[in-house]
């Protein structure tokens, strides 16, 4: 079954430093790759996505990432940090035959001033 | 906005009360989910519906039911609740409907307290 691991649950950084936030995922012949963000007291919403093709993936808000297919990894990418980026950030795959996402533990990003 | 309300938004009730949270949306999604969010395990999947009276059972569906007689309600039933079941419930539709690999479409949750 599919799978994804986020190695830490909480990764505090200071304002317009870079951040990475890791995911890992279980091999597939096949994935998709999600990264959904949830602000505080809010539902989940799209950040970017992996399908095929370019295995850089740039997404809103200023964040990317980078699908490594050896390494089985997809982490999460932002240059500069903003406070509004302080959020809990889940990476998800694609699994069963219905096609469901299957969510990661979270991480939560805290910027600090 | 994908048109999604979810009701309560809150709810506190005691050990081994029904309990029924709904999802609603406005667009004629066929695809609706309800998720769990708990500290330390992310979001879960209780339940799936790809149509009308067509629902699915997901992860962590022991202790909930569901039911969807129209396409925008979408129920979640807690026959007899108990205080594992105190959480942070998510609707989501999925967008376009053909496409599996689509956008999530989150409510904002209904937090459930069971004492």
């Amino acid at each position: 079954a599919q799978s994804v691991t986020q190695l830490d649950s909480q990764v505090p950084v200071f304002e317009e430093a870079p951040v990475e936030l890791r995911c890992n995922y279980s091999s597939s012949v096949s994935v998709y790759l999600f990264w959904y963000v949830q602000y505080p007291n809010q539902g989940l919403q799209l950040l970017l996505k992996y399908l095929s093709g370019s295995t850089l993936v740039k997404g809103i808000n200023g964040f990317e990432a980078e699908f490594n297919k050896s390494q089985t990894s997809f982490h999460l990418r932002k240059p500069s940090v903003h406070i509004s980026d302080t959020a809990e950030y889940f990476c998800a795959v694609i699994g069963g035959s219905q096609g469901n996402l299957i969510f990661g533990k979270g991480t939560k990003l805290s910027v600090k001033p | 906005d994908a048109g999604i309300t979810q009701s309560p938004r809150h709810k506190v009730t005691e050990t081994g009360t029904p309990v029924t949270l709904r999802c609603h949306q406005t667009e004629n999604h066929r695809y609706m989910y309800w998720y769990r969010q708990d500290p330390g395990h992310g979001l879960r999947l209780i339940h799936y519906s790809y149509g009308v009276k067509d629902t699915d059972k997901g992860e962590v569906s022991d202790g909930y039911s569901v039911s969807r007689s129209k396409t925008e309600d979408f129920l979640l039933t807690l026959e007899s609740a108990t205080s594992s079941q105190t959480s942070v419930y998510f609707c989501a539709i999925r967008t376009p409907d053909q496409d599996s690999t689509g956008e999530l479409f989150f409510g904002e949750g209904s937090r459930l307290t069971v004492l």
